[in-house]
């Protein structure tokens, strides 16, 4: 059955440093969104990527934040300089078309010290 | 502002009991309701309602959303160890050909022996 990966598994970078978080989604789906959970707390959306530009970001997306489709099968988060309030778990999803269910990654446990 | 609620917020069973875990929601230009169930990592999709009054079964698990009251309930009969795990309501509003998920804060399932 088709699924969305991510690497790493786990990040742990120091305050001040660029991370790159890498997603594999399914490979029809067209719709692409990140999300966050800080431990103990709520999902939260952070951004929906559609036709190579970013549809929707939360206000959490600040100027620290980017993303992108290198090519047609990746889709990354950057953050350029982490905080420690970065620290959370980051997970992917994809849907088919908007309106459908999202499938999501394992997630990627960032750890900013 | 745009909110989910689930309740209660964890639950303590035993094999074989049945369960109803709730979601409200308050959103404009609501779209549709899923259910996610989380166990470790990431959220594993279990059901997407989009019209009242229609349920939805899988297996021992079935779920029903009411549009006029604005909440839906998940049922699981007969729970089993396996069972354990964090439920998570998401809504998805109407913003454009995309979904963003607003996720509520999740109930926390324990079915012990």
């Amino acid at each position: 059955e088709p699924e969305v990966t991510q690497t790493p598994s786990h990040q742990v970078t120091q305050m001040g440093q660029e991370v790159i978080l890498r997603c594999v989604p399914i490979s029809n789906h067209l719709y692409f969104y990140w999300y966050r959970q800080i431990l103990g707390q709520k999902v939260e959306f952070l951004v929906s990527f559609y036709n190579n530009e970013i549809s929707e970001k939360s206000e959490i997306f600040d100027d620290q934040f980017s993303v992108e489709r290198p090519d047609g099968s990746n889709f990354t988060l950057k953050i350029r300089s982490t905080k420690l309030e970065d620290s959370a778990m980051y997970f992917c999803a994809s849907s088919w078309q908007g309106s459908y269910e999202q499938y999501f990654g394992p997630g990627t446990r960032l750890t900013v010290t | 502002e745009d909110k989910v609620v689930q309740s209660p917020l964890s639950l303590v069973v035993h094999e074989g009991d049945t369960v109803t875990l709730n979601c409200s929601y308050e959103v404009t230009n609501f779209r549709s309701l899923l259910w996610y169930k989380q166990e470790k990592k990431a959220p594993t999709f279990l059901f997407m309602l989009t019209s009242s009054g229609i349920e939805k079964k899988s297996g021992r698990l079935s779920s029903i959303l009411d549009k006029k009251e604005l909440f839906s309930i998940l049922n699981i009969t007969a729970t089993q160890t396996g069972d354990s795990a964090v439920y998570l309501c998401a809504v998805t509003m109407f913003s454009g050909g995309y979904n963003k998920l607003i996720f509520g804060a999740g109930t926390r399932l324990a079915v012990h022996p």
